[in-house]
């Protein structure tokens, strides 16, 4: 079993709508999870991170964390073009442990 | 916030030659960095990890006498390919977990290596 475990899609939505990224991690103590966005041919850049079960918003991106069902996702509110990358979910275990998913590729069709 | 800077962003070299790539953390200091390759359209792998003043940590399958990695100071971290083969062309990111708490790792902007 991977460590961290994503949809590699592609997930397509029209412009405008919501998009939704879904990722489950193996590590049931794990506390900490990041959401990054990478463009092609270009290195990841952090969008969101979250700790605590919940939601946490910023802007047009929110990321919900349910612990007991070790699920993180990352909803993305008027999808725009600007928005088709690869989604990237991340979990650190513990200490400098990192574990990426495979990334889930989004297309936004204007 | 914090920036990882890594040069060059484009290399082309010839076959059986080496190459270096440099990682540089400019406003914080990173006792660890990372080193990523990614083949087109693939995820992220972890190469190995720098640990300044020590040996890095390779990865599983990942040649240590290949992949050079020297981290000698605080704030930079060099990756050297020896004798590069063109199957070693890819994307080569470095990363480093930024001091803020809820940053998690920062990426330089990778390096896009082609071995003719």
């Amino acid at each position: 079993q991977k460590e961290v475990e994503q949809n590699s899609g592609p997930l397509s939505v029209p412009e405008g709508a919501i998009a939704s990224l879904n990722c489950t991690y193996s590590d049931r103590g794990s506390q900490s999870f990041f959401w990054y966005r990478q463009y092609s041919g270009k290195s990841p850049e952090l969008i969101m991170s979250i700790y605590s079960n919940g939601d946490k918003e910023d802007g047009r991106f929110t990321a919900q964390l349910n612990k007991a069902s070790q699920y993180v996702s990352l909803l993305i509110r008027d999808s725009q073009p600007s928005d088709s990358a690869t989604y990237l979910c991340a979990v650190n275990p513990a200490g400098n442990q990192f574990y990426f998913g495979t990334g889930t590729s989004l297309t936004v069709i204007p | 916030g914090a920036v990882v800077s890594q040069h060059p962003s484009r290399v082309i070299c010839k076959s059986g030659t080496s190459v270096k790539i440099e990682c540089r953390s400019l406003d914080f200091q990173a006792t660890t960095m990372f080193w990523y390759r990614q083949f087109p359209k693939q995820s992220l792998m972890l190469m190995a990890t720098s640990n300044e003043g020590s040996k890095a940590t390779y990865e599983q399958g990942v040649e240590k006498d290949k992949f050079l990695i020297n981290h000698a100071s605080l704030t930079l971290s060099t990756l050297t390919v020896t004798s590069a083969h063109p199957e070693d062309s890819s994307f080569y990111i470095c990363s480093a977990r930024t001091p803020r708490e809820g940053d998690g790792y920062t990426f330089g902007s990778g390096t896009r290596l082609t071995v003719v």
